[in-house]
């Protein structure tokens, strides 16, 4: 079955550090792929995509990904964290021949001052 | 530019009770989801309905039902609730349910289930 793996299901980092947020997939065609963002008492919001037109996905806020086939990972990162960036983040895969996202477990981000 | 609404925002139930869960979007979109999160399992499907008139089950349906009354609206229903049922329900919708779509997701319902 296709799946996302997302590992550390907490990270803190300082402000102004680098945001490094891992995920791995599980499929054996190329998936869309998806980050979600959820702040606190909210629905998720979309961050950014992956749909095979480029490697290199930028998204809202500074986030950006990439999708490694060969290690089949699609990193979240961001240059320099914000305290406003403080929230839970999931990946999303499109599975084939549903029309429905798998997410995973879910990263908590904590932004130290 | 209300999106998804979802209400109740909270709720509390005691082991056999009943209740629906609303959910209504103005986006003109075809398909509706509900999914439930619970700590250190991320969102899992419970049901889908890619168009109006259709649904289908997700991850965990056992334990609920829907009903998609128009384009508009998707409910769910929990006939006899258990603790187990104690989650977060998030309704979402997305304009084709094609599998390269955004998801507009609501602000969730906080069910407990006593």
């Amino acid at each position: 079955a296709q799946s996302v793996t997302q590992l550390g299901s907490h990270v803190s980092v300082s402000e102004g550090a680098l945001v490094l947020l891992r995920c791995n997939y599980s499929s054996s065609v190329p998936p869309y792929l998806f980050w979600y963002v959820q702040y606190p008492n909210q629905g998720l919001q979309l961050l950014l995509k992956y749909t095979s037109a480029a490697t290199l996905v930028k998204g809202i806020n500074g986030f950006e990904a990439e999708f490694k086939k060969s290690e089949t990972s699609f990193h979240l990162t961001k240059p320099s964290a914000h305290m406003s960036d403080a929230a839970e983040y999931f990946c999303a895969l499109s599975p084939t021949g549903r029309r429905a996202l798998t997410f995973g477990s879910g990263t908590r981000l904590q932004v130290q001052p | 530019n209300a999106g998804v609404t979802q209400t109740p925002k909270f709720q509390v139930l005691k082991t056999g009770q009943s209740m629906t869960l609303q959910c209504a979007q103005d986006m003109n979109h075809n398909s509706m989801y509900w999914y439930r999160q619970d700590p250190g399992m991320g969102l899992r499907l419970i049901y889908y309905s890619a168009s109006e008139g259709t649904t289908d089950k997700g991850e965990v349906p056992n334990g609920y039902n829907v009903s998609r009354l128009n384009k508009r609206e998707f409910s769910l229903r929990l006939e006899s609730a258990a603790p187990s049922q104690t989650s977060v329900y998030f309704c979402a919708s997305s304009e084709a349910g094609a599998t390269n779509e955004k998801l507009f997701f609501g602000s969730g319902t906080q069910l407990s289930v006593l």
